[in-house]
Formats: C-alpha cells, structure tokens, sequence
C-alpha cells in the first residue's frame, strides 16, 4: 500500500527566507506527486504535480519541488517565502492522476516577521 | 476559488442523527471524489464517483453513503452519527478518471 511520511510537523520561518518542506512516499511503481496548502479555514489548492518527465517541477505562487527516485522524496521549495505563504501543506501520492489520493499528515508553516 | 463548490460550509447536528452534504463539480468535471479531514486520522479518502458509477471506496463506515445524480452533482450521507464522526469532509473534482483533482471548500461537521 502507499504511504507518505512529512516528517515535519511544524516549520517557523522568517519572511524572505527560503523553506524547503519535505516529503517521503513508499509507492512500488512511478508515483504521480502532489502537493496541496491549505490556507485556514480553506479547502485545497493544488501547487504543483509531478507525472513524468522533469524531475524538478515549476509551480503556482513561487513553489517548485524535485523528485527523487533514489531516496523516495518529493521535497518542496520556495526560494523567498511571504507572509501569506503561512498554511499547512500536504504532500500526496496515487497511482494515477485521478485515483485515490493518500496524503501526508501534513506541515505546518508558521512565518515570522 | 476551484470551481468545487459544497453545501453547507458548517454543519452541527446531535448523535443518532443523519446528515446530507452537497457537492457540486466544476462544470465539466465527470469524477467527484469524498475526503474526510480529521485530527486523529488526518485527509482520507471515502469514495469516487464518476459520471453516476461508483468506482472507489476507502475507509468509508458503513453508516456512511454516496451518489453522484445525473446532474453530476453528489451527495455524502451520514447516518447515526457519532462524536468522532466530527470532522472537515472534503469534495474534490477531476474531468475525467485519470485527471487532477481539484478540491472545494469543505463542510465542517460538528457532532455534539
């Protein structure tokens, strides 16, 4: 069975500085990756997805994230991180883009002024 | 804002009672999948639908139950509900069965 492991529960960053959030998954085959913030009292909104191809992947409000296969991870980055970045982030995996997505227990990241 | 849209946002009900919460797809979307957010087991997934025929179940109770109608929209029911039935239940929508899932706002459910 799939399983994703955040080993972080709690992340404090400063405003500008950069985050890196990272992400473990045990999956037997090629995974597809995501990763979701949920701002509070929101729902979910997708940041980036990996599927194939470029292990380094681009995504919404500054994010990237790499895969590795080598060592099972799919850590998130952002270079520079704002205010507003202030959320919780789960990093999940499934076999297919549209099967069942199993999720992390999630990080939150708190920023400092 | 997804396009996802569920009813109602707040939800708070009594043990032993039964509740009905609404999701809507983005337009076009054929797939609609159920999630349940809680403290103690964090995001699961209950169930997928796509285009009226149920295609997946996860840790879904027996008490609990889906459908999705011809007009695509779908409905989770729960029934006797238990204090750790509390929880954030979540619908999210794809095009298709092999697409991105994009998630709606929730409904909070507080069981007392």
């Amino acid at each position: 069975a799939q399983s994703v492991t955040q080993p972080d529960i709690h992340i404090t960053v400063s405003e500008g500085a950069s985050l890196e959030l990272r992400c473990n998954y045990s999956y037997g085959a090629t995974p597809y990756l995501f990763w979701y913030v949920q701002s509070p009292g929101q729902g979910l909104q997708l940041l980036l997805k990996y599927f194939s191809g470029d292990t380094l992947v681009q995504g919404i409000k500054g994010f990237e994230a790499e895969f590795k296969r080598s060592q099972s991870s799919f850590n998130l980055r952002k270079p520079s991180v704002h205010w507003s970045d202030a959320a919780e982030y789960f990093c999940a995996v499934s076999k297919a883009a549209g099967n069942k997505l199993t999720f992390g227990g999630g990080t939150r990241v708190l920023v400092k002024p | 804002d997804s396009g996802v849209t569920q009813t109602p946002k707040h939800l708070i009900t009594a043990t032993g009672q039964r509740v009905t919460l609404r999701c809507s797809p983005r337009s076009g979307d054929l797939s609609v999948y159920w999630y349940q957010q809680s403290l103690d087991q964090g995001l699961q997934f209950l169930i997928h639908y796509y285009n009226g025929e149920e295609r997946a179940k996860g840790n879904i109770l027996e008490r609990f139950s889906a459908q999705q109608f011809p007009d695509l929209h779908s409905e989770l029911n729960l029934s006797s509900l238990e204090l750790g039935d509390s929880a954030l239940y979540f619908c999210a929508s794809s095009v298709g069965e092999d697409d991105t899932q994009y998630f709606g706002p929730g409904t909070r459910l507080t069981v007392l």
